[in-house]
């Protein structure tokens, strides 16, 4: 069985510039959740997605969005970047709604 | 408004010593509580979760939670550190399995 992975591992974008991560869920899981985690904090909910469409949104702006591909695997894309969009980028996929959340080891992003 | 609350930011035990992080929460409906766990340029490891039932439920690793409504209160405990307990520590709620808030995380530094 294969877990949760993510790419890149780390990346590096200069202010303005659109970025897109990429996860691929763990065997069986039909349900993608994307989380933010700045520098000392705790991750924060960003989006999830459940059969293709997005399922729930935390506080975070439209020039973050996503995709889910019919194999479950999922696509972070970030606008217009900003200093403050720094941070490391967790995907975490599950059964939906059922037993726990998986996470993968996260994709540093730096924006100079 | 829905948080959580890890009011110890830094915590250092010796080995072998008991340990306890606190966590408290507010959420407006039945919460589910979990606890991750995050070593050095990991993902989160779910450590133990509690949804209804015996409020004192046990984990991997030793751990273990309990859970008392009354001081809307999730602390984790383990009776003796090992050295590789050392990482961050996150504790998070939710209305199921995802989408999940989480706690600014207490990192633990152990001694030997």
């Amino acid at each position: 069985e294969t877990g949760v992975t993510q790419s890149p591992t780390h990346l590096i974008k200069t202010r303005g510039q659109q970025v897109t991560l990429r996860c691929s869920s763990q065997s069986g899981h039909n349900t993608v959740s994307w989380y933010q985690q700045a520098l000392g904090q705790g991750p924060q909910f960003i989006f999830q997605y459940y059969r293709e469409e997005e399922n729930g949104r935390g506080n975070f702006p439209p020039r973050f969005s996503g995709l889910q591909f019919p194999n479950y695997s999922s696509e972070l894309n970030v606008n217009a970047l900003e200093l403050d969009d720094s941070a490391l980028y967790l995907c975490a996929s599950s059964f939906f709604q059922r037993d726990e959340q998986f996470f993968g080891p996260g994709t540093r992003l730096t924006v100079l | 408004a829905q948080s959580v609350t890890q009011p110890d930011i830094h915590i250092t035990v010796s080995e072998g010593a008991s340990l306890e992080l606190r966590c408290n929460y507010s959420y407006g409906a039945t919460p589910y509580l979990f606890w991750y766990v995050q070593s050095p340029g990991q993902g989160l490891q779910l450590l133990l979760k509690y949804f209804s039932g015996d409020t004192l439920v046990q984990g991997i690793k030793g751990f273990e939670a309990e859970f008392k409504r009354s001081q809307s209160s999730f602390n984790l405990r383990k009776p003796s550190v090992h050295w590789s307990d050392a990482a961050e520590y996150f504790c998070a709620v939710g209305s199921n399995t995802d989408k999940l808030i989480f706690g600014t995380g207490t990192r633990l530094q152990v001694f030997p």
